[in-house]
């Protein structure tokens, strides 16, 4: 069964303080996907990125960047810079698709609720 | 472009109540559709999904049932609230896999 895990239950940081959120998985499948979601107070989740298990290449996004190691099952999230606005619960989800039967279910971690103090 | 409405926003009701929540999405056809639950503010639970018209797949038994009666709506009920009904309801829709999911905004459902 896969599984994702979100270690960091709460970060706290000072604006303009770089953070990173790490997330480990598990999975049997060679073929699979991986998301971050941002949750801010509001309540609906955004989404950020998807990257699949072939694409292993980092990817960034203005302050936003994120490293994929399949060596050691992690999709950790950077933001560079933070600020008060990116306070909010961040998810990291897999999806497996395998013979195409995983018809995009998604496990989600615990997420990390990151405050950034001004 | 696609957008997804989910309503109510808020919700009370009392134990042994009734429940319908509704959800619907725009400019897409045969989308496939969640239904998830947010316990406490954290973890999101897949409770049903749906590739088409009244089928409907449920991920965990509960007092919960989905009906997906049009293409582009997906509906969760309940006969008897429970007091561990209570959460936040996010209704999701992804064009085929492996897209990602595009959320609705939620209903927060309290049960008294």
């Amino acid at each position: 069964a896969q599984k994702v895990t979100q270690a960091q239950t709460e970060i706290s940081v000072v604006e303009k303080e770089d953070v990173t959120l790490d997330c480990v998985y598990e999975t049997r499948d060679t073929t699979y996907y991986l998301f971050w979601y941002k949750q801010p107070p509001s309540g609906e989740l955004v989404f950020l990125i998807r990257r699949n298990s072939f694409d292993e290449q980092n990817e960034i996004s203005g302050r936003y960047s994120w490293n994929f190691q399949k060596s050691t099952s992690s999709f950790n999230f950077t933001i560079t810079a933070s600020q008060v606005v990116d306070s909010a619960v961040y998810f990291c989800a897999l999806s497996e698709a395998e013979g195409g039967t995983s018809y995009g279910k998604l496990t989600f971690g615990q997420g990390t609720i990151l405050t950034v103090h001004p | 472009s696609q957008t997804i409405h989910q309503w109510p926003a808020t919700l009370v009701q009392p134990v042994g109540s009734p429940l319908s929540l509704e959800c619907t999405v725009e400019g897409t056809s045969n989308p496939n559709l969640y239904w998830y639950r947010q316990a406490a503010g954290r973890g999101l639970q897949l409770l049903f999904y749906s590739v088409g018209i009244g089928q409907i797949s449920s991920e965990v038994p509960q007092n919960l049932s989905a009906s997906r009666p049009q293409d582009r709506q997906f509906i969760l009920s309940s006969k008897k609230l429970l007091l561990s009904d209570s959460g936040f309801y996010l209704c999701a829709w992804s064009s085929m896999d492996p897209q990602p999911q595009h959320f609705g905004d939620g209903t927060r459902l309290s049960i008294l």
